[in-house]
């Protein structure tokens, strides 16, 4: 198994800039979510998926949008890029667990710069 | 209240050293509880879950106050690679109980 992957590791964008970070699990996680880690302020959700079509908010959602088109893929968009979203990315899944003792397992991330 | 508060670190300590974080969380009806461990410029990882009876793993102990809404973490006998930041975690039940919810984390930095 690979695991989770991220691609790309590192970007570099222009204000107002899209892009597309992407996101795959071949673990046949259920659940898959993003989160951003920014100096002294821990790691943040911003979107997340219980399953394919289904996502919802995080914490941080402004300025992303998500979707699930399959159970493996968890893509997410940059509309407009702003220098705030400046961050390191991480995607991660888990199995749906109704005892909630499952934990997460994490891409290696992808840092993002924007000018 | 933030919803996941840690000590703020850094922890410098020598090798051979017994070092302890806590962690205080804000919602009473959270029910799953971690602790991760993250290296420099790399993803977090599972370090151990935490059980209310309390669970030890090697030098690693975690310890579940349900009433305090408090969790540690114990190292005992610390070694240079011991030197991560160390991330609490909670789950979050408000948002359909499978988000989670991160500490801002504690640095720990093991000298010889």
């Amino acid at each position: 198994n690979a695991g989770v992957t991220q691609t790309p590791k590192f970007q570099v964008l222009k204000t107002g800039q899209s892009m597309t970070l992407q996101c795959a699990q071949d673990m046949n996680h259920e659940y898959m979510s993003w989160y951003r880690q920014d100096p002294g302020m821990g790691l943040r959700l911003i979107h997340y998926s219980v399953g394919a079509g289904i996502t919802d908010q995080g914490e941080v959602p402004n300025g992303y949008n998500v979707s699930r088109s399959t159970t493996e893929d968890f893509p997410l968009r940059l509309l407009s890029a702003a220098p705030s979203q400046t961050s390191v990315y991480f995607c991660a899944s888990k199995p749906l667990d109704r005892g909630l003792r499952e934990t997460q397992y994490f891409g290696p991330g992808t840092r993002l710069l924007v000018l | 209240r933030k919803e996941v508060e840690q000590d703020p670190g850094p922890f410098n300590v020598p090798e051979g050293a017994t070092v302890a974080f806590n962690c205080t969380y804000s919602n009473s009806a959270s029910q799953s509880f971690f602790w991760y461990r993250q290296d420099c410029r790399k993803e977090p990882k599972l370090l151990m879950s935490v059980y209310s009876s309390g669970n030890e793993d090697g030098r690693f102990t975690a310890q579940l106050n349900r009433a305090s809404q408090y969790i540690s973490l114990l190292i005992r006998d610390s070694k240079l690679s011991d030197s991560a930041t160390y991330l609490c975690v909670v789950n979050a039940p408000n948002q359909a109980g499978t988000a989670l919810i991160f500490g801002k984390g504690t640095t720990l930095s093991v000298s010889s």
